[in-house]
């Protein structure tokens, strides 16, 4: 399976700063996912991120604040912009190997960036 | 929407005890299962999925057989050991109006094995 690297791995930010986190996988893969893993809580899905087009965001989730990009299909960022203590959490990248269209592929995650905001 | 429910943790076992934890789901169509294992400080790992009704799947001495019948994937285990001491997530694959296809999570149980 694909190995996914994230950096960082953890950051201690400031109010009101703005965090860029970086998704790199060792494969071509077509579909790349953003989570938030709230402490002690599941993951939550905040976006889709396919090459070549826009990411798609789930509900309760903004481009503004959670810009992201992916240039090409080994690479992907997340950005969480304009940071407040509610956004520490664990934030994992996730690729689908495939079209993502096959019900049954797994994802698989990165190690995470723990991120808490003072 | 779909979605996936565990049994609460921690559970608390010792070595060499059998396991079993919950999860049952809620699907309008022919999901896809799974279990993920997060152990502290990494990630979530694939532990094993199933794809349709009767089918086990199993990895590490850890099964799960997904029952249509009564919407269940339990995982299981004869002998835990300490290095099983982890965070289990359920999860299901639900198809959506683009075709493709996204993960539902349930809310995780935390798994302690004492020696």
């Amino acid at each position: 399976s694909a190995v996914i690297s994230q950096k960082p791995s953890r950051d201690i930010c400031q109010r009101g700063t703005s965090l860029t986190i970086q998704c790199q996988v060792d494969s071509q893969v077509t579909m790349m996912f953003w989570y938030r893993q709230q402490p002690g809580q599941s993951l939550t899905l905040i976006a889709t991120a396919n090459q070549g087009s826009e990411a798609t965001y789930e509900s309760g989730f903004v481009i503004d604040k959670f810009p992201i990009s992916r240039p090409n299909l080994t690479f992907s960022t997340l950005t969480v912009s304009n940071m407040s203590p509610e956004d520490s959490s664990i934030y994992l990248c996730s690729v689908m190997e495939g079209t993502g269209k096959v019900l049954g592929q797994p994802q698989h995650f990165g190690d995470g960036t723990r991120l808490s905001i003072l | 929407g779909d979605s996936v429910t565990q049994m609460e943790g921690p559970v608390t076992l010792s070595e060499e005890a059998f396991l079993t934890i919950n999860c049952t789901y809620t699907a309008t169509g022919y999901p896809s299962l799974f279990w993920y294992v997060q152990y502290p400080g990494e990630g979530l790992q694939l532990l094993l999925k199933a794809t349709k009704a009767d089918d086990k799947g199993s990895n590490k001495g850890f099964e799960a057989t997904y029952r249509k019948e009564t919407t269940s994937f339990h995982l299981e285990k004869g002998s835990v050991q300490v290095s099983d001491s982890a965070v289990y997530f359920c999860a299901l694959s639900e198809r959506r109006n683009t075709g493709f296809q996204k993960l539902v999570f349930g809310t995780g149980t935390r798994l302690l094995v004492s020696p």
